[in-house]
């Protein structure tokens, strides 16, 4: 099994410049969340999802949007980059009633997506 | 606001030893604390994870305390191996069922 697959791995924009990572999960779990991960701060949520067509806002979802249009995908959205969303992207992915390998509560994570905005 | 944080940002030890690494919460209506391990280039990994019901879980070389009244959280590594060098995070979940995360310790282990 893949589990959780980000794309793309690595991206370079300029300042203004939209993207969109994707996250794409096998597991067929039910949550998905987006995270940041700055030096010395750790991993931030960002947005998530509780379900198809559901999104929610984390501690720090200004700058980003989300959309989970099919159960198994969670896309993060940069409408005007700015330089201090370079970071680390997180995605994850957990299955609330337990019934994957891992437990109800455990998020399984993608490998990361790193973004420089310059 | 209420937030997961952590003692200490940084802690080596000699192999062989063993570890034991600090977080505090505050959010007491967290029903449900993970312990996650980071190493470079790659995504957090699940150690441990325990329940607010109860003040102890141990697994394979790794156990995990929860006090509930001063709101702390820990990680104790037995016997610690130079594998075992990497970042380690506490997250929370909230009754929100959002996850939220520490900043994080990194382990050194020397050899």
């Amino acid at each position: 099994n893949a589990g959780v697959t980000q794309t793309p791995k690595f991206r370079v924009l300029k300042t203004g410049q939209s993207m969109t990572l994707l996250c794409a999960q096998d597991m067929n779990h039910e949550y998905m969340y987006w995270y940041r991960q700055d030096p010395g701060m750790g991993l931030r949520l960002i947005h998530y999802s509780v379900g198809e067509g559901t999104t929610a806002k984390g501690e720090v979802p200004d700058g980003y949007n989300v959309s989970r249009l099919k159960k198994q995908n969670f896309l993060l959205g940069l409408e005007s980059a700015a330089p201090s969303q370079t970071s680390v992207y997180f995605c994850a992915s957990r299955d609330p009633l337990g019934r994957s390998s891992s437990g109800a509560n455990v998020l399984t994570f993608g490998a990361g997506s790193r973004l420089t905005v310059l | 606001g209420e937030s997961v944080g952590l003692h200490l940002p940084t802690l080596s030890v000699q192999e062989g030893d063993n570890s034991i690494i600090n977080c505090a919460y505050s959010n007491s209506a967290s029903d449900y604390f993970i312990w996650y391990k980071q190493e470079s280039g790659k995504g957090p990994q699940f150690i441990i994870d325990i329940r607010s019901n109860m003040d102890k879980r141990q697994g394979q070389r790794v156990t995990v305390l929860l006090n509930k009244t001063v709101k702390h959280l820990s990680l104790q590594i037995a016997a610690t191996q130079p594998g075992d060098s990497a970042v380690y995070f506490c997250a929370e979940k909230r009754n929100n069922n959002d996850m939220r995360f520490g900043a994080g310790t990194r382990l050194t282990v020397k050899p």
